[in-house]
């Protein structure tokens, strides 16, 4: 079992609508958990960071979290073509490890206008 | 302010050579971090600096794989006898100390070993 698993995708929206990221992590005590947005060819860009069971709202990105189901996932409102490339979910390890982030193979998202 | 540069942004070698990727982080950030991803996967974790010291090496994959970060803020991956399998995007991040830990990305070095 993977550690941090995601669809690959891809995951195809219409222009307007909600698109929904699915991430389920294996560690329970697991405490940080991450959304990195990546373009094709580029690096990972930080889009959203939540710590606390619930949702975290910033724009049009929610972040929501379960950690009893040990579930993350990211909602895209009015989904724009410019939001089509690949989804990252990290998860923060714990204890002496330090700060080492834990990534899933990330979903390819499609949003066609 | 200026972001997490990585040099060189492509670097092609020969099977069994050495080379040195250079990370320079966020200014005043104390944590480094450096990934590989392969095509079609996440980062892949392979060792992180607190100040000058390694903090977790434990994702590097073998002993060809070295990494050091002198004064605190840049840091220098070295990979010797590099083997086609090491072909993969190498990336650097760096963090402020403190709980939440956002990690933020450099550019990434995009290593071809022939």
């Amino acid at each position: 079992q993977k550690e941090v698993e995601q669809n690959s995708g891809p995951l195809s929206v219409p222009e307007g609508a909600i698109a929904s990221l699915n991430c389920t992590y294996s560690d329970r005590g697991s405490q940080s958990f991450f959304w990195y947005r990546q373009y094709s060819g580029k690096s990972p860009e930080l889009i959203m960071s939540i710590y606390s069971n619930g949702d975290k709202e910033d724009g049009r990105f929610t972040a929501q979290l379960n950690k009893a189901s040990q579930y993350v996932s990211l909602l895209i409102r009015d989904s724009q073509p410019s939001d089509s490339a690949t989804y990252l979910c990290a998860v923060r390890a714990l204890g002496n490890q330090g700060g080492k982030l834990i990534f899933g193979q990330g979903t390819e998202l499609s949003v066609k206008p | 302010g200026a972001g997490v540069s990585q040099t060189p942004s492509n670097k092609v070698t020969e099977k069994g050579k050495y080379v040195e990727l250079r990370c320079d982080p966020i200014s005043g950030h104390t944590a480094l971090y450096w990934y590989r991803q392969s095509l079609g996967q996440g980062p892949e974790f392979l060792i992180y600096f607190q100040g000058t010291g390694a903090a977790d090496d434990s994702g590097l994959p073998n002993d060809r794989f070295f990494a050091v970060r002198p004064e605190g803020s840049v840091s220098t991956l070295k990979i010797q006898r590099t083997e086609r399998g090491d072909s993969a995007v190498y990336l650097c991040a760096s963090s402020s100390s403190g709980t939440y830990n956002e990690q933020f990305f450099g550019p990434g070095t995009r290593l071809t070993v022939l």
